[in-house]
C-alpha cells in the first residue's frame, strides 16, 4: 500500500523558515515524479511545486518561486520542502503527492497524503 | 495561467440522483484535465484523469468527458458517500492549476 507521511509543519514568525518532509513507502520511490499542494484554511487547493525522478528539474507556482525550493533523498524514500521568508498567506495545509505514473512529471497526483499545517504568525 | 472555472459552486442534491459538474478553461487543454474528490477533513483523491479516464478504485458511476475548454463530471446516481467538493485540475500548461471547486452537499 502506498503511503505518503507530512511532517514538519508548525506555527512560524513572518519572514520564517521551515523544513517539511514527506516520507514515502509502498511504491518505488526512484521511479516517480513528486508533488507539494497546498490548502488555505477553508479554500482550495494550490499547486506549490513538482520534482521530477532525479530531482534534476524542478517547477514552482509563482507564489513562491525563490522562496520555496524543493527537493528530494532518494536513498532514503523522502520529499522535502524548504519554505523560507514565509508569510501569512503561506498558511496552508502542505500535501505531497506520488504522480500517477512513472516517469514523467506526468502532473496528475495520486495518492495524497493527509497533510501537515503550516501557520505563519506572529 | 490557465484559469479552471467550476459550475456551480454548490450542488444540493439526494441519493440516488444524477450529479453533473462543469469545469470551464480559459484556454484548451486537449484533454489533460483531472477531477478529484475531497472529504472534510480528509486529503484529495484522484477520480479521473485525461478527463475520462477512471483512477484505480473509482466506482463506474463516475464518469468524465469534454475536450478543449469544457469538461464534465457526472456521477450517475449519487451514494452518501458521493457528497464533498470536486476539483478539476489541468497539466496542459506551467503552472499546473485548479479550479475552485463544487460543493455537493444533501438536499
Amino acid at each position: 500500500e502506498v503511503q505518503l507521511l507530512e511532517s514538519g509543519g508548525g506555527l512560524v514568525q513572518p519572514g520564517g523558515s521551515l523544513r517539511l518532509s514527506c516520507a514515502a513507502s509502498g511504491f518505488t520511490f526512484t521511479s516517480y515524479a513528486m508533488t507539494w499542494v497546498r490548502q488555505a484554511p477553508g479554500k482550495g487547493l494550490e499547486w506549490v511545486s513538482v520534482i521530477s525522478i532525479s530531482g534534476g528539474n524542478t517547477y514552482y507556482a509563482d507564489s513562491v518561486k525563490g522562496r520555496f525550493t524543493v527537493s528530494r533523498d532518494n536513498s532514503k524514500n523522502t520529499l522535502f520542502l524548504q519554505m523560507n521568508s514565509l508569510r501569512a498567506e503561506d498558511t496552508a495545509v502542505y500535501y505531497c503527492a506520488k504522480d500517477l505514473l512513472e516517469g514523467g512529471p506526468y502532473n496528475y497526483f495520486d495518492p495524497w497524503g493527509q497533510g501537515t499545517l503550516v501557520t505563519v504568525s506572529s | 495561467e490557465i484559469v479552471l472555472t467550476q459550475s456551480p459552486a454548490t450542488l444540493s442534491l439526494s441519493p440516488g440522483e444524477r450529479a453533473t459538474l462543469s469545469c470551464r478553461a480559459s484556454q484548451s487543454l486537449n484533454v489533460y484535465l483531472a477531477w478529484y474528490q475531497q472529504k472534510p477533513g480528509q486529503a484529495p483523491r484522484l477520480l479521473m484523469y485525461d478527463a475520462s479516464n477512471r483512477a484505480t478504485g473509482i466506482p463506474a458511476r463516475f464518469s468524465g468527458s469534454g475536450s478543449g475548454t469544457d469538461f464534465t463530471l457526472t456521477i450517475s446516481s449519487l451514494e452518501p458517500e458521493d457528497f464533498g467538493v470536486y476539483y478539476c485540475q489541468q497539466r496542459k500548461k506551467w503552472p499546473l492549476t485548479f479550479g475552485g471547486g463544487t460543493k455537493v452537499d444533501s438536499k
